[in-house]
């Protein structure tokens, strides 16, 4: 079976500091993985998507970046944290579909806050 | 822009009653899905609903597309304090799912 794994669970950061959020899947090759932010109120915020190793979609503009190394591992990062990256940070995959039929798994989260 | 409105935002009830929750937009979804997220935990998928007028049952839940594929319904019978949660829809278009701001929904015992 499929398992999504996503570290830290918490994590406090300060202003200004770097930011590496490490997600990994196992038991499926050649997923779409999917980085996603959820503030309080505002629902799931789409940041990144990758169809394949390399290969990154940025749908909104911030100072965040994503990298996928590996098949089956998404990393998260900033240079330097800014008070408004805080926020719960979900990590997700899917099986390969037609856009809008992606069924999404997604991990335990981060709760990352920036003082 | 597309966007899928939640209602109501929180909803509190007593373990018995029933409830539904609504998923609205103004646009035409190819396909629509209804997540649960606890707190701390990421959500969980609990139907796709693809044909408009679909209804789905899963055990005490109903969901519902309705006939355009523009809005969604899920309506729990005899609500239990294990369904307590973010109910999250999310629409499917030519682009990414676009999620839903959610309805908290909380069963007191």
């Amino acid at each position: 079976s499929q398992t999504i794994h996503q570290w830290p669970a918490t994590l406090v950061q300060p202003v200004g500091s770097p930011l590496s959020l490490e997600c990994t899947v196992e038991g499926t090759s050649n997923p779409n993985l999917y980085w996603y932010r959820q503030a309080a109120g505002r629902g799931l915020q789409l940041l990144f998507y990758s169809v394949g190793i390399g290969q990154i979609s940025s749908e909104v503009p911030q100072n965040l970046s994503a990298s996928r190394p590996q098949d089956r591992q998404f990393i998260l990062s900033s240079k330097k944290l800014l008070l408004s990256d805080s926020g719960f940070y979900l990590c997700a995959w899917s099986a390969r579909r037609p856009y809008g039929r992606e069924k999404l798994f997604f991990g335990s989260g981060t709760q990352l806050s920036v003082l | 822009t597309q966007l899928l409105e939640q209602s109501p935002q929180f909803l509190s009830i007593q373990e018995g009653e029933n409830l539904t929750v609504y998923c609205n937009s103004s646009s035409v979804f190819s396909s629509l899905q209804w997540y649960r997220q606890e707190p701390g935990e990421g959500p969980v998928l609990l139907v796709t609903v693809v044909t408009g007028g679909e209804v789905k049952k899963l055990k005490r839940l109903t969901f519902q597309f309705g006939d355009a594929r523009k809005d969604s319904s899920l309506h729990i019978t005899a609500a239990q304090p294990g369904d307590t949660g973010l109910y999250l829809c999310a629409g499917g278009s030519q682009g990414n799912l676009i999620f839903g701001k959610g309805t908290k929904l909380s069963v007191k015992p």
